[in-house]
């Protein structure tokens, strides 16, 4: 049972290319999560997904795009990243019932030139 | 809107002492609050979570309480070692998305 995985765990682009980065689940949640971390503040929501064909903008979406190819990944798409986006980005997955408790993959650490 | 707070920023106390880490929020309107550890480099481990209805939980040597009348929570952890060093967060659930907003954390170093 590996959790939530995330590919890659580092990687560095140029002002104005493009990436997506990849999360996968395999506890059968619904939910899905995008966060990121800069130094000094805390997590910040970018985008969700409640479930498989389903997403919804959270509190920092511009820049960003996000795709829940099916139950089991949703995936973060840079289309022309900038040096702004310079964070560490987590993906987490919620468990159902009443405990709401999400678990969160190791993280990609990424830098914009 | 929703705003976490934890106070304070880094924390460094002597090994085998008890400490409180604290974590406040300016709506009592919650579903849950939960405590994470994260690790340099690393990612978020759950420690705690404590649905609104509750007033504490506690797993071993650490315990969180909860009460959303003064938007407050804390983080004791008994007995502190080396091995607790780390960064320590705090998310509320705010509403039925179940979006977590975050503090900023403590940064927490156990000296030997």
């Amino acid at each position: 049972n590996a959790g939530v995985t995330q590919t890659p765990k580092f990687q560095v682009l140029k002002t104005g290319q493009s990436m997506t980065l990849q999360c996968a689940q395999d506890m059968n949640h619904n939910s899905m999560y995008w966060y990121r971390q800069d130094p000094g503040m805390g997590l910040r929501l970018i985008y969700y997904s409640a479930s498989e064909g389903t997403t919804d903008k959270g509190e920092v979406p511009n820049g960003y795009n996000v795709s829940r190819l099916n139950k089991r990944e949703f995936s973060l798409r840079l289309e022309s990243a900038a040096p702004s986006q310079t964070s560490v980005y987590f993906c987490a997955s919620r468990e159902q019932g009443i405990t709401y408790e999400q678990y969160f993959g190791p993280g990609t650490r990424l830098t914009v030139t | 809107k929703q705003e976490v707070t934890q106070i304070p920023a880094a924390l460094s106390v002597p090994e085998g002492e008890n400490l409180v880490l604290n974590c406040s929020f300016t709506d009592s309107a919650i579903y849950n609050l939960q405590w994470f550890r994260q690790d340099p480099g690393k990612g978020l481990t759950s420690l705690l979570l404590i649905q609104s209805s509750q007033r504490e939980q506690t797993s071993g040597r650490l315990n969180a309480s909860l009460d959303k009348s003064s938007g407050r929570s804390t983080l004791y952890i008994a007995a502190s070692q080396p091995g607790d060093s780390a960064t320590y967060l705090c998310a509320v659930i705010k509403d039925s998305n179940y979006q977590l907003i975050w503090g900023a954390g403590t940064k927490l170093i156990i000296k030997p």
